[in-house]
């Protein structure tokens, strides 16, 4: 099992709708919980990050943690084209403080 | 403000040869991290760095990688001896401390080694 598996996708949503990306992860004791974005060719960048359990929402991006379920997500209201991208969820987890697992991503097309 | 650098952007080296990579973390940022990504792939940690010490390099190939961040300068990635394996973007993160419950991870640009 991998430590922190995503949906490669891709996943394609209407422009305007609501993109929903998910994430699970295999260490129960994972601390906190990161979302970035990466276009094609270019470096990750933080979306948001997470910590508690519940809902957590900047602008249109909303991240959601269940801990007990041991799944993460990220809605993206109003969806533009600008939004397309692939979307890394990445964890902590409990057996290293120092370090940051990702997934493999998904990719997100908005269309027109 | 600058955030963090590297360089080269892009490097180009034969079988055989040497890559070095270069990082330059966020300005008051001491912690820096190595990532690798293969084509179509998440990224993979390699290792952690504080000034002077290696702290995490369980990431690290055993042989040819290495990694260093003194006290002066930037961190460097090192590749002795490159395969065409070794193709792929390595990016640069750097945090401000080691504690990721309160800090994030800033990326750089990335160096994309190509191996002829």
């Amino acid at each position: 099992q991998k430590e922190v598996e995503q949906n490669s996708g891709p996943l394609s949503v209407p422009e305007g709708a609501i993109a929903s990306l998910n994430c699970t992860y295999s260490d129960r004791g994972s601390q906190s919980f990161f979302w970035y974005r990466q276009y094609s060719g270019k470096s990750p960048e933080l979306i948001m990050f997470i910590y508690s359990n519940g809902d957590k929402e900047d602008g249109r991006f909303t991240a959601q943690l269940n801990k007990a379920s041991q799944y993460v997500s990220l809605l993206i209201r109003d969806s533009q084209p600008s939004d397309s991208a692939t979307y890394l969820c990445a964890v902590n987890p409990r057996s290293s403080a120092s370090k940051i697992i990702f997934g493999s991503g998904t990719r997100l097309s908005i269309r027109p | 403000n600058a955030g963090v650098m590297q360089n080269p952007r892009h490097l180009v080296r034969r079988r055989g040869q040497e890559a070095r990579l270069r990082c330059s973390p966020m300005k008051g940022h001491s912690h820096v991290y190595w990532y690798r990504q293969l084509p179509e792939e998440g990224l993979k940690f390699m290792v952690y760095l504080q000034k002077e010490n290696i702290i995490d390099e369980s990431g690290m190939p055993k042989e040819r990688f290495s990694a260093e961040f003194p006290k002066e300068g930037p961190s460097i990635l090192r590749i002795q001896q490159v395969v065409r394996g070794d193709s792929a973007a390595y990016f640069c993160a750097s945090s401000p401390k080691r504690d990721t419950n309160t800090d994030t991870q800033y990326f750089g640009p990335g160096t994309r080694l190509t191996v002829l």
